[in-house]
């Protein structure tokens, strides 16, 4: 399963909201879909899983969504620290086929 | 508190195997799944394979690498490993090991919660 994220970057300014999306090559379920957030030089950081579920110390402006082949993350108020790599991850488990995680490539959002 | 900390050579000539342990600490490595992934600005994220192990191990590997991949652990020391063989200059990259919190009774997924800080390896003779 292939994973597609747009845009490859987006610029927006603290306070604005942000929408990226992430887009499967076939169906998956909601179950095994995360969102991470990488900064320079550091490991991704999980957001979401279950395509809609916060990780543990996420803040509440992070929120996900979509079914089927197409995800959202929506950062509903930018902060500074917000800044950084985002990707979509499915986990590709299903009864009777060897589960294959893939990544998309990324989305960036900078500080416009 | 669960860390989990690569560690292994940071350069591994062409043809030869890479080894790298993680070890991890505030969780039992039993009956919990792991997972190796690799960073590179070619390939970004990929997955290498994950290891489980409960008295028995299972293991599944990215079925691009399978034929080169060996995941290990060794419950004695909560540790779990990678070896990748015959590797060129296309396995370059930051190794980072990683939680994997897959509920083998539900078939939940909470995603890979816990990562370790990374390690660049560079493959060159």
């Amino acid at each position: 399963i292939v994973l597609t994220q747009s845009p490859g970057t987006l610029s927006l300014s603290p306070g604005q909201r942000a929408t990226l999306s992430c887009r499967a090559s076939q169906s998956i379920s909601t179950t095994y879909l995360a969102w991470y957030q990488q900064k320079p030089g550091q490991a991704p950081r999980l957001l979401i899983y279950g395509a809609s579920s916060r990780a543990t110390g996420i803040p509440d402006r992070f929120s996900g969504s979509g079914s089927g082949t197409d995800f959202t993350l929506t950062i509903s108020r930018l902060e500074p620290e917000d800044f950084a790599v985002y990707y979509c991850q499915q986990c590709g488990r299903s009864p009777g086929r060897s589960p294959l995680y893939t990544f998309g490539q990324g989305t960036k959002l900078e500080i416009e | 508190q669960v860390q989990l900390q690569e560690s292994g050579p940071g350069l591994v000539k062409p043809s030869e195997t890479l080894s790298l342990t993680c070890t991890v600490s505030g969780d039992s490595i039993k009956n919990n799944f792991w997972s190796w992934i690799r960073q590179s600005p070619e390939k970004g994220l990929e997955w290498i394979g994950y290891i489980y192990n409960s008295g028995t191990t299972n293991y599944q590997y990215n079925p691009s690498l399978k034929s080169r991949v060996t995941i290990s652990v060794d419950t004695s020391k909560n540790q779990f490993s990678l070896k990748l063989s015959s590797v060129t200059a296309a396995d370059t990259a930051v190794y980072y090991c990683a939680r994997d919190q897959y509920d083998i009774l539900t078939g939940a997924w909470y995603g890979l919660d816990v990562w370790g800080q990374g390690t660049t390896v560079t493959v060159s003779s």
